[in-house]
């Protein structure tokens, strides 16, 4: 079965300092990892995927197959960035795993 | 496109009372979902659908929770009868199963409190 893991409830950084959001995953298959925002009384809304490897307002995430993990990273934090970050993974053709999610919190 | 359309926003009921959250999907999009989200737990599925037929219900907690979804633009998850641990934010999400780039659109959410 495949599992979604972030370590941390919380994780508070301050303003333009860099923020790592970690994220590892079991899965037997191959994997196609997201990580979804949720900003404050909004919708849980898609920030980016691994196949597109984009950047979505300075935020990047690389697969790292080897060591199983998707991490969120931004070089420097901003107050805006402050919401509740889930790592999911897609299963076959309709699932997606969900992480319990990390809070971020930016400190101005 | 108003995007995925969830009522009521918010429900406050009393233990053991029938409760029904509903949920309009996307115009298009082939697959639902019901998710249930707490502080303990996170995000949880409940059950998805796929062509309006359930696929797999098995993050249904018990025989209290039940999800129908009669056509491709409607879906209910009904609770009877609540309990105060059922109190939490049920999240509806669609998509569509078919393409390069796959993503789920979720909706506002209902809050739930059962006292």
């Amino acid at each position: 079965a495949q599992r979604v893991t972030q370590p941390e409830k919380l994780l508070s950084v301050f303003k333009g300092a860099p923020v790592e959001l970690k994220c590892n995953y079991s899965y037997s298959g191959s994997p196609e990892l997201f990580w979804y925002v949720q900003y404050s009384r909004q919708r849980l809304q898609l920030l980016l995927r691994h196949i597109s490897r984009e950047s979505i307002k300075g935020f990047t995430a690389d697969l790292n197959k080897g060591e199983t993990s998707f991490h969120l990273k931004k070089p420097f934090a901003q107050e805006e960035d402050s919401a509740m970050y889930y790592c999911a993974l897609k299963a076959g053709s309709y699932q997606l795993t969900f992480g319990k999610g990390t809070k971020l919190s930016v400190i101005p | 496109d108003a995007g995925v359309i969830q009522s009521p926003r918010h429900e406050v009921t009393e233990m053991g009372q029938e409760v029904t959250l509903r949920c309009k999907p996307i115009s298009g999009h082939n697959s639902l979902f019901w998710y249930r989200q707490t502080m303990m737990r996170g995000l949880e599925l409940l059950i998805y659908f796929n062509n309006n037929v359930p696929i797999d219900d098995s993050g249904m907690p018990e025989d209290r929770f039940s999800a129908k979804m009669p056509n491709a633009s409607f879906s209910t998850l009904k609770i009877q009868p609540s309990e105060p641990r059922d109190s939490a934010v049920y999240f509806c999400a669609s998509s569509w199963t078919s393409g390069a780039f796959y993503e789920q659109y979720f909706g506002p959410g209902t809050r739930l409190t059962v006292t």
